[in-house]
């Protein structure tokens, strides 16, 4: 069981919008800490994808853009394409936990 | 490019240990907080272990707190998990990962170490 609840799997068809959600809680997100996403390929070590909740790295299409609101993070995905296929993780710190936590994944399926 | 290689993992008995290492190059190792990571296999990301610069902050998973210990030689450039006591679900590929602070994001990882804890 996480303590940042995402959803197991999402799914779209090329050129849609799809949105992964992020579902924190007031000694993590909701205190204010930041959120950040990970993409990883199978076999591969994640990558950092968005930063700060909104930011992007160097390299990384503004077709990925992240949100955050009150105790959850949300990580859009526009203009969908099929190298986006890939496992999303979402991270922030929780202050109880006195360390940073990870939400479970969300694996997209590019129909 | 920044580059992080880690290494010693392996095949151990429950109860055995391990000492990871992961060996930084292409940028200021001593001037950035490092990170330990873990992927069970099949399953998602999970935070073990952060170190802040200089190595006098060591934070901890609860599920590892009292087995594992992380520790940085900033003169080689090099990044240490002791890992005791190993159960069968500390069983993951292990990943170092920069961070430019404490509880920053992560933005360079390594490729992993499988550690695989079997009788």
């Amino acid at each position: 069981q996480s303590v940042l609840t995402q959803p197991p799997s999402v799914s779209g068809a090329p050129g849609q919008r799809v949105i992964i959600s992020c579902t924190g809680s007031s000694s993590n997100i909701g205190a204010g800490y930041d959120v950040h996403w990970y993409q990883q390929f199978p076999g591969t070590a994640p990558k950092l994808l968005i930063y700060g909740n909104t930011n992007r790295p160097s390299g990384v299409p503004d077709r990925f853009s992240g949100s955050k609101s009150g105790t959850s993070a949300s990580l859009a995905i526009t203009g969908l394409q099929a190298e986006d296929e890939a496992d999303y993780y979402c991270q922030s710190y929780d202050s109880s936990l006195s360390g940073s936590v990870f939400g479970g994944g969300t694996k997209l399926t590019v129909l | 490019e920044v580059q992080l290689l880690e290494s010693g993992g392996g095949l151990v008995q429950p109860g055995g240990s391990l000492r990871l290492s992961c060996a930084a190059s292409e940028f200021t190792f001593g001037i950035y907080a490092m990170n330990w990571v873990r992927q069970a296999p099949g399953k998602g990301l999970e935070w073990v272990s952060s170190i802040g610069v200089g190595g006098g902050r060591t934070y901890y998973a609860d599920s590892v707190k009292g087995r594992f210990t992380i520790s940085r030689d900033d003169s080689i450039n090099t990044l240490y998990l002791q890992m005791n006591s190993l159960r069968g679900e500390d069983t993951a590929i292990y990943y170092c990962a920069r961070s430019s602070g404490l509880w920053w994001h992560l933005d360079y990882w390594g490729q992993g170490t499988l550690a695989t804890v079997s009788s």
